[in-house]
């Protein structure tokens, strides 16, 4: 797999606020996958993004592949305390392994 | 679905013992994966199985480490002697082959002291 990055590495905001964390590879990506982790949690499946400029929601969770496919972003609108944890990319150009970046860790502040 | 099973949740050992962890995948799934999470290095994947078979143990960090598939329903991942270095949480992933969006266990918290 590829390697990509995530920027940034911490991310504290208020409660309602939104956020955004990158997704950057310097390779063209063949997919990309979205998981969060809890705190003392375990990786869960978000989302999956294939084509190129693709965009997709889920509540107030939203996913962007770029034109170029070597990058994507994750943004979420109004964060709430349920929102708190690590967000993970990872490139799922292999048919079998997935390469993380290293996450960007959300903290919200009631 | 139960989801993928691990035991123990949480083990604490001294360093030169044996360490054993297991790992159930979800029924149905005939790709199962073991990574490791640190602080430093991420999410790693230390080896894939597929139909049972290990496809790629690149990721295993030294000879130390073995992982085994006895059936489709059951693996483990043994550290033989732990180090302290090893501490981490090791988790058991599984998957469709060809479809290769990951269910992760609840995970194994390894304290090597």
């Amino acid at each position: 797999g590829q390697q990509v990055m995530q920027i940034p590495q911490y991310q504290h905001v208020q409660e309602g606020e939104d956020f955004t964390t990158y997704c950057n590879s310097s390779t063209t990506l063949s997919n990309i996958q979205w998981y969060k982790q809890r705190p003392g949690g375990h990786p869960v499946f978000l989302i999956q993004l294939v084509k190129s400029g693709e965009v997709k929601k889920q509540k107030r969770l939203t996913f962007q592949f770029g034109e170029a496919k070597k990058n994507s972003s994750l943004h979420i609108t109004a964060t709430q305390t349920t929102d708190v944890g690590t967000y993970f990319c990872a490139d799922g150009g292999s048919n079998y392994k997935l390469t993380f970046g290293k996450g960007t860790l959300l903290t919200v502040n009631p | 679905d139960a989801g993928v099973i691990q035991s123990p949740r949480h083990e604490v050992t001294e360093m030169g013992q044996e360490v054993t962890l297991r790992c159930k995948p979800i029924s149905g799934h005939n790709s199962l994966f073991w990574y490791r999470q640190t602080m430093m290095r991420g999410l790693e994947l230390l080896i894939y199985f597929n139909n049972n078979v290990p496809i790629d143990d690149s990721g295993m960090p030294e000879d130390r480490f073995s992982a085994k598939m006895p059936n489709a329903s059951f693996s483990t991942l043994k550290i033989q002697p732990s180090e302290p270095r090893d501490s981490a949480v090791y988790f058991c992933a599984s998957s469709i082959a060809g479809y290769n969006v990951l269910t992760f266990g609840a995970g194994s918290r390894l304290t090597v002291l």
